[in-house]
């Protein structure tokens, strides 16, 4: 069947650090995937997606690599900041059925 | 352009009342969904709609849980009666389908409480 795993939060980093968050997804035939954030109080709203193997998806300085080899497509940010603490959840669509992580938290501190 | 609409954004009610929630899609999304979001969760789809098609509705909870989209834009979700573990958000979704791509945009979630 299809999945997504993503790796545990919560996350907490200094800002202007680094970020990678993790996902590895199960799929039959060929997803496109996505990122997804959370801001408190708030619906989802996309961040960025892919829809082929070695697609690099970006937005607001987050990026993603659809990675077909490893089965994976890490969120990476250069350099995070406060207005990035939030849920981040990694997704794949197989046509109009989605499955998603279990969200990752982030939280940025000054 | 609007995004998605959902009414109302929260709502607290006593057990084995009933409870409804409504959403309006963006203007032109043939596909709509319904998911439940519990805390620290990731959505769980209750329904899916392609117009006014119920086309997996597998995961609603069927003896409690209702919802219509009668002309295809729309929709309302229903609990009756509804239980203590029904507390959570109820996010809706749509998406433009086909050609044009099936990522979701959001709706910002009804968060029922019930007590």
């Amino acid at each position: 069947g299809n999945s997504v795993t993503q790796m545990e939060g919560p996350v907490t980093l200094s800002e202007e650090a680094f970020l990678t968050i993790n996902c590895t997804y199960t799929a039959t035939g060929y997803p496109s995937l996505f990122w997804y954030v959370q801001y408190p109080g708030e619906g989802l709203q996309l961040l960025l997606k892919a829809t082929k193997a070695d697609d690099k998806g970006s937005n607001k300085g987050f990026e993603a690599t659809y990675r077909k080899e490893t089965t994976s497509f890490h969120l990476e940010k250069g350099s995070v900041q406060v207005s990035d603490s939030a849920v981040y959840f990694c997704a794949l669509s197989t046509g109009n059925q989605f499955y998603f992580g279990t969200g990752t938290s982030l939280t940025v501190i000054p | 352009e609007a995004g998605v609409v959902q009414s109302p954004r929260y709502k607290i009610i006593e057990k084995k009342q009933p409870v409804a929630f409504w959403c309006n899609p963006i203007s032109g999304h043939n596909t709509l969904y319904w998911y439940l979001q519990n805390l620290g969760q990731g959505p769980e789809l209750l329904i899916r709609y392609e117009n006014e098609e119920a086309v997996d509705d597998s995961q609603l909870p069927k003896d409690r849980f209702s919802a219509e989209r009668l002309k295809g834009v729309d929709s309302t979700l229903k609990i009756q009666p509804a239980e203590l573990g029904d507390s959570a958000v109820y996010l809706c979704a749509s998406s433009p389908g086909g050609t044009s791509g099936y990522e979701q945009y959001f709706g910002p979630g009804t968060r029922l409480t019930v007590t």
